[in-house]
């Protein structure tokens, strides 16, 4: 059973336009989010976090929107750059038991030149 | 600050055979995490470290994988005797506590024959 889904396994985008990768979890106790960047042959990188109690957190040109009752959550680069080009992975995880993250299974991003 | 540092990069070892990964985390991180990323699919947590101890290995096949964190600095992880469906990237993680951020090392790639 897949909890933390993302639907779209590629997206190609247009430089200075808008990117949105979307996110989806079934385990209302999720109340911590993450989204990581991961390029070839690198490890995921930290990008950026949201916590239940917010429905939106910035930072630069990336924005993470939380919408508790639809259990999605969306990531949004504005404006798109080449080098945004990789795998985005959301991650969830419930403050309280285990702690452990459950990662989607990631979205390739695209950004055309 | 260093990051998470992994070795080898690569391996290729025929199956039944045994094979081991090294991670040393960033300075400071009491936690540690191995993870476990088949083609296609986000990584899957295998254990995680509170310093030495070994506080959730739900998810390790113990009868052929072991871990150890010695001294809660630096881990190994091994697989004996190594099967085809084995071949994934083995990524360590390491956070300063157990619900903060984590950060990736490079993966170690490994290929079983």
């Amino acid at each position: 059973d897949q909890q933390v889904k993302q639907n779209s396994p590629s997206l190609s985008v247009q430089e200075g336009r808008i990117s949105i990768l979307n996110c989806d979890y079934t385990n209302s106790m999720f109340d911590y989010f993450l989204w990581y960047k991961k390029y070839p042959a690198e490890g995921p990188t930290f990008l950026i976090s949201i916590s239940s109690i917010k429905d939106k957190n910035e930072d630069g040109r990336f924005t993470v929107f939380l919408n508790k009752s639809a259990k999605h959550l969306s990531l949004h680069i504005v404006p798109s750059q080449p080098g945004d080009s990789a795998v985005y992975f959301c991650a969830a995880r419930r403050s309280s038991g285990t702690y452990k993250y459950i990662f989607g299974t990631g979205t390739r991003l695209k950004v055309l030149a | 600050e260093a990051g998470v540092v992994q070795s080898p990069r690569y391996k290729i070892i025929e199956k039944k055979q045994p094979v081991a990964f090294w991670c040393n985390p960033i300075s400071g991180h009491n936690t540690l995490y191995w993870y476990r990323q088949n083609l296609g699919q986000g990584p899957e947590l295998l254990i995680r470290y509170e310093n030495e101890e070994a506080v959730d290995d739900s998810q390790l096949p113990k009868d052929r994988f072991s871990a150890e964190r010695l001294k809660g600095v630096d881990s190994t992880l091994k697989i004996q005797p190594a099967e085809l469906g084995d071949s994934a990237v083995y990524l360590c993680a390491s956070s300063p506590g157990d619900v903060e951020t984590q950060y990736f090392g490079p993966g170690t790639r490994l290929l079983v024959l």
